[in-house]
């Protein structure tokens, strides 16, 4: 059973609109959250995280935020530039598992012109 | 050469060969992990390493075999495989064990297996 989902396997955003990716996760357990993009023919990188101590987190065009009581997070990328295609995953933690990641299974994003 | 690298990046074997995948990061990392990303699946943690004795072993086959013979290397030794095996399979590592700001992981490129 998958702890954490990412419901759209794709989304098309228009350049310079704001793209919005959703995850999910079952487990109330978890208290970190992170998002990697992963370009073709590369490693996921590390995009932006939060803490379930806090509801957003902002770093440039990056936003995330978590709702616990409903556990979803999404991910806010505005502008959209074509340069943020990519697969965006989704990854959660329980800080006592210290060395356990849960993946979703991506959503592919494009942003066209 | 810096970040995460991984040889071969893509991996063509028959189900009675052995073959090797080797992980190198060039970050001053202390823990490193193996991942297992099948189609339409989300990524799956393998094992871990952490100051070069294994942490976890995630329920793999014993057809899978670990090697961490420093903190910089990583190893997959891979014998009598099935289809099923075949898979993008991707290391990881970060500074330390644990999942907090500062402390994210860092993959490698991947290597593309198939097994025949």
């Amino acid at each position: 059973d998958q702890q954490v989902k990412q419901n759209s396997p794709s989304l098309s955003v228009q350049e310079g609109r704001i793209s919005i990716l959703n995850c999910d996760y079952t487990n109330s357990m978890f208290d970190y959250f992170l998002w990697y993009k992963k370009y073709p023919a590369e490693g996921p990188t590390f995009l932006i995280s939060i803490s379930s101590i806090k509801d957003k987190n902002e770093d440039g065009r990056f936003t995330v935020f978590l709702n616990k009581s409903a556990k979803h997070l999404s991910l806010h990328i505005v502008p959209s530039q074509p340069g943020d295609s990519a697969v965006y995953f989704c990854a959660a933690s329980r800080t006592l598992d210290t060395d356990k990641l849960i993946f979703g299974t991506g959503t592919r994003l494009q942003v066209f012109p | 050469e810096t970040g995460v690298t991984q040889t071969p990046r893509h991996l063509v074997m028959g189900m009675t060969n052995k073959k090797s995948l080797k992980c190198e990061q060039h970050l001053g990392h202390n823990a490193m992990y193996w991942y297992k990303q099948s189609a339409k699946k989300p990524l799956e943690l393998m094992f871990v390493y952490s100051l070069e004795e294994r942490v976890e072993n995630n329920s793999v086959p014993s057809r899978f075999s670990p090697e961490c013979p420093n903190s910089s290397h990583l190893f997959l030794h891979l014998h009598t495989l099935q289809p099923e095996d075949s898979a993008l399979y991707l290391c990881a590592s970060s500074l330390d064990l644990g999942a907090y700001r500062g402390n994210e992981q860092f993959f490698g490129p991947g290597t593309r297996l198939t097994v025949l």
